[in-house]
């Protein structure tokens, strides 16, 4: 089994949709959480952090469930420009943040 | 404010071949580290150090080698190459610990005949 594991997709939908993505990692003991988002042949960049609480950012809201060990990112009114891979990562080194684990990502793509 | 340079760009190697992907960051991070990127498999680890003269190992370290001499440059050296190693190679720096956001290089397509 993978340490992180996502739905690779692809997502296809319309502007203006709500998508939602989920991830579930097996470490019991990771510690922090992100999703990363990777456009086609760029390289990745962080998108948001998962807080225990859950948090949103704008259009974007991920939240974290330790008890099922899944995380999940919703998009709200979805645009051309948020088409790109989404990575979800683990971290399972709370002391040195040395252990960060990447799924393999989900693919969105937003139609007009 | 460069962030994380990577070069070159594009490679392409025969087998058997050696070079060196280069990678400097210029945001004093501490923890710096090398990834490659194979269609399905996500980013998986190959070397990553912590600080200058500190290496360790990651997932995929076999046919690799890296050296931390200053803050600043993290190289990756290909000793020998396969094809297996055809691959997107990404390098990153973070601040050290775990709640720190990782900054990548614009990444190195190398192809191995």
């Amino acid at each position: 089994r993978k340490e992180v594991e996502q739905d690779p997709g692809p997502f296809n939908v319309p502007e203006g949709a709500t998508v939602a993505f989920n991830c579930t990692y097996s470490n019991s003991a990771s510690q922090s959480f992100f999703w990363y988002r990777q456009d086609c042949r760029k390289e990745p960049k962080l998108l948001m952090s998962v807080y225990s609480s859950g948090n949103e950012d704008g259009r974007f809201t991920a939240q974290l469930n330790r008890a099922s060990q899944y995380i999940s990112l919703l998009i709200r009114d979805s645009k051309l420009s948020d088409s790109a891979t989404y990575l979800c990562v683990v971290n399972t080194d709370m002391e040195y943040g040395n252990k960060l684990v990447f799924g393999a990502g989900t693919i969105l793509r937003v139609k007009s | 404010n460069a962030g994380v340079t990577q070069t070159p760009k594009f490679q392409v190697l025969k087998t058997g071949q050696s070079m060196t992907l280069q990678c400097a960051q210029d945001m004093n991070h501490e923890y710096m580290s090398w990834y490659r990127q194979d269609p399905g498999m996500g980013l998986r680890l190959i070397h990553y150090s912590v600080g200058a003269g500190i290496t360790d190992q990651g997932e995929v370290p076999n046919g690799y080698n890296v050296s931390r001499s200053t803050t600043e440059d993290f190289p990756l050296r290909l000793l020998s190459a396969a094809p297996s190693q055809t691959s997107v190679y990404f390098c990153a720096s973070r601040v050290t610990g775990a709640l720190g956001e990782q900054y990548f290089g614009p990444g190195t397509r190398l192809t191995v005949t």
